[in-house]
């Protein structure tokens, strides 16, 4: 069975502050994705990244970067310099590999970004 | 490129009445996802089609839950007698297995049920 914790349930910021999202999976399978995606007010899931597990480098996309630890079985995403427009939901989901089709969402991370 | 389409955005019913959903994926996708979202939580599938087959639907209540996507295009998700514990947002999805974004999913805007 494949399992997602994502266990910051919401997290305040002032904004130009770092932060860092937590996500946790177990999984048996020995290839597999990791996902993140967004979710605004609008109600859009937005794909933010897909890391096969066999890819272990960090991966940094503005002012974005992921953290991939196998050994602790950890997906990290951190913002730096958050903004306003960064207030959403963020979800963690793991997928076995191949199709990706099977996708096992965390329960989310509410971050709210204030002035 | 157009997104995902879904209709109606919101939707409020009383209990043990019907509701439908429809969902029109990227153009050329020919993978489609029905998802529901309870409040607090994240999606979860409900069924997967591969063109007009239904290929995983094994989370999805089937005495009160139906699908259908006849010409492997648009999806209908249709709730028959719809009871106070379907209130949600029902998400659809679809992704290519072809290209530079396989298998990555585009969601829709969902629809908000609301029943009462």
């Amino acid at each position: 069975a494949q399992k997602v914790t994502q266990a910051q349930t919401e997290i305040s910021v002032v904004e130009k502050e770092d932060v860092t999202l937590d996500c946790v999976y177990e999984t048996r399978d020995t290839t597999y994705y990791l996902f993140w995606y967004k979710q605004p007010p609008s109600g859009e899931l937005v794909f933010l990244i897909r890391r096969n597990s066999f890819d272990e480098q960090n991966e940094i996309s503005g002012r974005y970067s992921w953290n991939f630890q196998k050994s602790t079985s950890s997906f990290n995403f951190t913002i730096t310099a958050s903004q306003v427009v960064d207030s959403a939901v963020y979800f963690c989901a793991l997928s076995p590999a191949g199709t990706a089709s099977k996708l096992t969402f965390g329960t989310g991370t509410r971050l709210q970004v204030t002035l | 490129e157009a997104g995902v389409v879904q209709s109606p955005r919101y939707k409020i019913i009383e209990k043990k009445q019907p509701v439908a959903f429809w969902c029109n994926p990227i153009s050329g996708h020919n993978t489609l996802y029905w998802y529901r979202q309870n409040l607090g939580q994240g999606p979860e599938l409900l069924i997967r089609y591969e063109n007009e087959e239904a290929v995983d639907d094994s989370q999805l209540p089937k005495d009160r839950f139906s699908a259908e996507r006849l010409k492997g295009v648009d999806s209908t998700l249709k709730i028959q007698p719809a009871e106070l514990g379907d209130s949600a947002v029902y998400l659809c999805a679809s992704s290519s297995r072809y290209g530079e974004n396989s298998y990555e999913q585009y969601f829709g805007p969902g629809t908000r049920l609301t029943v009462t």
